[in-house]
């Protein structure tokens, strides 16, 4: 079965980097996209960016450019979401999804990340 | 980029229907038939409903059906359960490799 695995909550300060992974099973790691999607607390959901695991190329959103990068290991079927120059504002909840016809189909349990000095 | 816009709440009795509206624009939703739908329970992941428009993964019971005209999709969820109580996203495709999510609609089950 599908399964996305993600790692554990992080506590950064402000001005720091955080790398959030996503360990996947169950299916073929190159033949689906990754996306990233984040929640702030009691907020909606917001898509961060993808990765071609297949050849690694990257879509980012707009508001991320410059600031997030999304790479992938194929030899360890891991995807891993890194955001810096943190502030509070991103303090969320971080989910991986696997892509699935320009819609997300299996999403992983989430990585609370908290900024705060 | 916006937010595609939904309402913030909705609401029906047990066995009703209830739909949501997710408006954007030709740039996103009335551009392209990749609309999804995600169903969210507190403190869990989201789980895709729809895609497509109108496609339901396998599980999804067929009392959730998708549709669009122009750049305004729509959720509807047929005869109300208790555990439909949750909150909806709505999602599109958008030019030059971009999603975008709307805000989120709570459905309560009176």
């Amino acid at each position: 079965q599908v399964q996305l695995v993600q790692s554990g909550a992080e506590v950064k300060k402000p001005g720091a980097s955080v790398k959030v992974s996503c360990k996947a099973s169950g299916y073929s790691f190159t033949t689906h996209y990754m996306y990233w999607v984040r929640q702030a607390p009691g907020q909606g959901l917001e898509w961060m960016g993808r990765i071609d695991p297949f050849n690694g190329r990257t879509n980012y959103a707009q508001k991320f450019q410059g600031r997030v990068t999304i790479t992938s290991d194929t030899s360890i079927t891991t995807a891993y979401m890194e955001l810096s120059r943190l502030t509070s504002d991103d303090t969320a909840v971080y989910f991986c999804a696997r892509g699935f016809s320009y819609a997300s189909d299996f999403w992983g349990q989430g990585t609370l990340v908290i900024v705060s000095s | 980029q916006s937010a595609l816009t939904q309402p913030p709440s909705a609401s029906g009795s047990p066995g009703q229907s209830v739909t949501i509206s997710c408006t954007g624009s030709s740039s996103d939703v009335g551009g392209y038939d990749y609309v999804s739908w995600y169903q969210q329970h507190p403190g869990k992941a989201p789980k895709l409903m729809i895609y497509e428009v109108t496609k339901r993964p396998s599980g999804v019971p067929d009392r959730f059906s998708g549709s669009k005209s122009g750049s305004t999709a729509s959720l509807t969820v047929s005869g109300l359960q208790a555990e439909d109580e949750a909150d909806y996203y709505c999602s599109s495709y958008a030019d030059t490799n971009n999603w975008m999510f709307g805000g989120g609609t709570k459905v309560t089950v009176l």
